[in-house]
């Protein structure tokens, strides 16, 4: 069984500030890892994604996340946050895509100006 | 234009009755998929389907059944709705290992 754990419920940063969210996974393979956003009212939208290769990963809007196998975490980054990436982040695992995806609880982002 | 879209948007069903919650994609995708979304457990997946006439039990199936008639229809029913049932369902297809997302449907039972 997988699993995903993302710590922080909440996070609150300044507008231009660097953002980083956690995530640790469980799982018996090396799995498929995404991270979603959820803006108010709407469905989820993919930032990015990762399976193999280099263990940084660039996703939209200057998203960019990091692999670690030894660590089992998958955190997103961001260098530099606008008013507008207020949002709920989720992080996700599966080991076989096609039957869907395990999600974290979320962790609902705040930039204030 | 959406490629997922979900009918209703808003349901408000009453305990014991039968509700259908309708998913459409243009996508052309194989694979289709229903989860709720509740504070507290995130998004968990209901049922899945890799394609027309396929329905499969996802992480939470009990109370729901799923209906995949056409590659661009599923839908997920409850065939007597309880109160515990009360969520946000969020159906997506997906291909190459992303899943795109509909807007989601507020289902409440009273």
């Amino acid at each position: 069984a997988q699993s995903v754990t993302q710590p922080d419920a909440r996070v609150t940063v300044s507008e231009g500030a660097s953002l980083q969210l956690r995530c640790k996974y469980s799982s018996s393979v090396t799995p498929y890892l995404f991270w979603y956003v959820q803006y108010p009212r709407q469905g989820l939208q993919l930032l990015l994604k990762y399976y193999s290769g280099d263990p940084v990963v660039q996703g939209v809007n200057g998203f960019e996340a990091e692999f670690s196998k030894s660590n089992s975490s998958f955190h997103l980054r961001k260098a530099s946050v606008h008013w507008s990436d207020s949002a709920v982040y989720f992080c996700a695992v599966t080991d076989n895509y096609a039957q869907g995806l395990t999600f974290g609880l979320g962790t609902r982002v705040s930039v204030f100006p | 234009e959406a490629a997922v879209t979900q009918s209703p948007r808003n349901k408000v069903a009453v305990t014991g009755g039968k509700v259908t919650l309708s998913c459409n994609q243009t996508n052309n995708h194989n694979n289709m998929y229903w989860y709720r979304q509740d504070t507290g457990h995130g998004l968990r997946l209901i049922h899945y389907s890799y394609g027309a006439g396929s329905t499969e039990k996802g992480d939470i199936p009990d109370g729901y059944k799923a209906s995949r008639p056409s590659q661009e229809n599923f839908s997920l029913i409850l065939e007597l709705a309880t109160p515990s049932q009360t969520s946000v369902y969020f159906c997506a297809s997906g291909a190459n290992a992303e899943q795109f997302f509909g807007p989601g449907t507020r289902l409440t039972v009273l």
